[in-house]
């Protein structure tokens, strides 16, 4: 099955400063991937996807993230950290051939220092 | 619009007892699921619907029973809760073209 991995468990950035997570996907293929935002107490909400095309995706918030076939990887970037970005983020993938099987990462947490 | 609505938001059950958390949505999705989150393990995938009338296991469904009972509701079932159990638990639906899940706001179970 496929499967993500967050390398980083918690992350700190100073506001104003850029912010890059990092995100992992094991599959054969080319995936569907996504990246999803939880505040404290919050479900999730989705931040941007791929699904296939210009492997530079536009999200909401100001964040984008960038597809790399050749590392697996999706990384989720902004170039300047506003403190209402704190929460914790999360990476998932889902393969085409069966889309209602989404698989989470574990997570990365960003602290925004002021 | 109130999009993905559970019930209870908290609940502290004991060690052998049942329970059903329910799940309902308002935006006529035809997919439907029941997540558990865990402390350094994400969110895993305990059932899923794809259309009323059909269910299906995800990762971890032992110990869990679901219900799709109409198109709007999906509920997950704990007969014999245990301490393994304790976990933060999101239904989610979505309309599968787009891919994007849209969550409920969790409901915190406690198993003692």
């Amino acid at each position: 099955a496929q499967s993500v991995t967050q390398p980083d468990i918690h992350i700190t950035v100073s506001e104003g400063a850029s912010l890059e997570l990092r995100c992992n996907y094991s599959y054969g293929a080319t995936p569907y991937l996504f990246w999803y935002v939880q505040s404290p107490g919050q479900g999730l909400q989705l931040l941007l996807k791929y699904f296939s095309g210009d492997t530079l995706v536009q999200g909401i918030k100001g964040f984008e993230a960038e597809f790399k076939r050749s590392q697996s990887s999706f990384n989720l970037r902004k170039p300047s950290v506003h403190w209402s970005d704190a929460a914790e983020y999360f990476c998932a993938v889902e393969t085409p051939y069966n889309n209602n099987d989404m698989r989470f990462g574990a997570g990365t947490r960003l602290t925004v220092k002021p | 619009n109130a999009g993905v609505t559970q019930t209870p938001k908290f609940q502290v059950l004991k060690t052998g007892q049942s329970m059903t958390l329910q799940c309902a949505q308002d935006m006529n999705h035809n997919s439907m699921y029941w997540y558990r989150q865990d402390p350094g393990m994400g969110l895993r995938l305990i059932y899923y619907s794809a259309s009323e009338g059909t269910t299906d296991k995800g990762e971890v469904p032992n110990g869990y029973n679901v219900s799709r009972l109409n198109k709007r509701e999906f509920s997950l079932r704990l007969e014999s809760a245990a301490p393994s159990q304790t976990s933060v638990y999101f239904c989610a639906s979505s309309e599968v073209a787009t891919g994007e899940l849209f969550f409920g706001e969790g409901s915190r179970l406690t198993v003692l």
